[in-house]
């Protein structure tokens, strides 16, 4: 149980553009995702918390304008990266956990999408 | 702010031979501290976590203690096996927002074991 999905696991997209990745808790209800992002060889780094239905919290120095982050519902968030550019590629890893009593704030990681932007 | 350092690798180790992953924090109040494993393609799986000091988490024969005096969590396992062969991660909760908080990680050691 408590599986994390994300889709795409990869994308290329050119810059300028936008692409949304979907992070889905596949047999629980996620109050809380966690979108993380992880440079090669480097540690992940926490960009926003999101709860479903309220607008997500973003750590210091991530520029929500261009991550969005939707929660809509128990079992869905998206992560949209606007205006990509070069630099904004990276491996986004979104996480989820359940309600408290039943899944003890334990995270469930997706298995990640590889994002590049040309 | 919190953080974690644990040590880099990669870390090359024979079959069956001990391990020790250090790992050591930073953190105001009471975080839960935990390791994550990351096979090829896959994405985190939580190892063992440990939620307040002296407390001990196992799993699949690694080991790690909380030590709240030398703000350590170091990870053990006494014989290694080549399907231990990936990434681990460090991390801490600071339990700030009632559990609900981000994970703060250290970098990842790269752990390969030779047959």
């Amino acid at each position: 149980g408590a599986v994390v999905s994300q889709h795409p696991s990869w994308v290329i997209c050119k810059s300028g553009t936008s692409v949304k990745i979907e992070c889905r808790s596949l047999d629980f209800q996620a109050t809380t995702m966690f979108w993380y992002r992880q440079f090669p060889k480097q540690s992940l780094m926490l960009m926003a918390t999101s709860n479903e239905g309220s607008k997500a919290t973003y750590e210091q120095g991530v520029e929500k304008d261009k991550f969005l982050i939707n929660h809509a519902s128990l079992t869905l968030s998206t992560l949209t990266v606007t205006s990509a550019h070069p630099e904004d590629s990276s491996f986004y890893i979104c996480s989820a956990t359940g309600l408290a009593g039943q899944l003890s704030y334990e995270q469930y990681f997706g298995p990640g999408t590889r994002l590049t932007v040309t | 702010g919190d953080s974690v350092t644990q040590m880099e690798g990669p870390v090359t180790l024979s079959e069956e031979a001990f391990l020790t992953i250090n790992c050591t924090y930073t953190a105001t109040g009471y975080p839960s501290l935990f390791w994550y494993v990351q096979y090829p393609g896959e994405g985190l799986q939580l190892l063992l976590k440990a939620t307040k000091a002296d407390d001990k988490g196992s799993n699949k024969g690694f080991e790690a203690t909380y030590r709240k005096e030398t703000t350590s969590f170091h990870l053990e396992k006494g014989s290694v096996q080549v399907s231990d062969s990936a990434v681990y991660f460090c991390a801490l909760r600071a339990n700030l927002r009632g559990g609900a908080d981000g994970l703060t990680f250290g970098k990842g050691t790269h752990l390969i074991i030779q047959p």
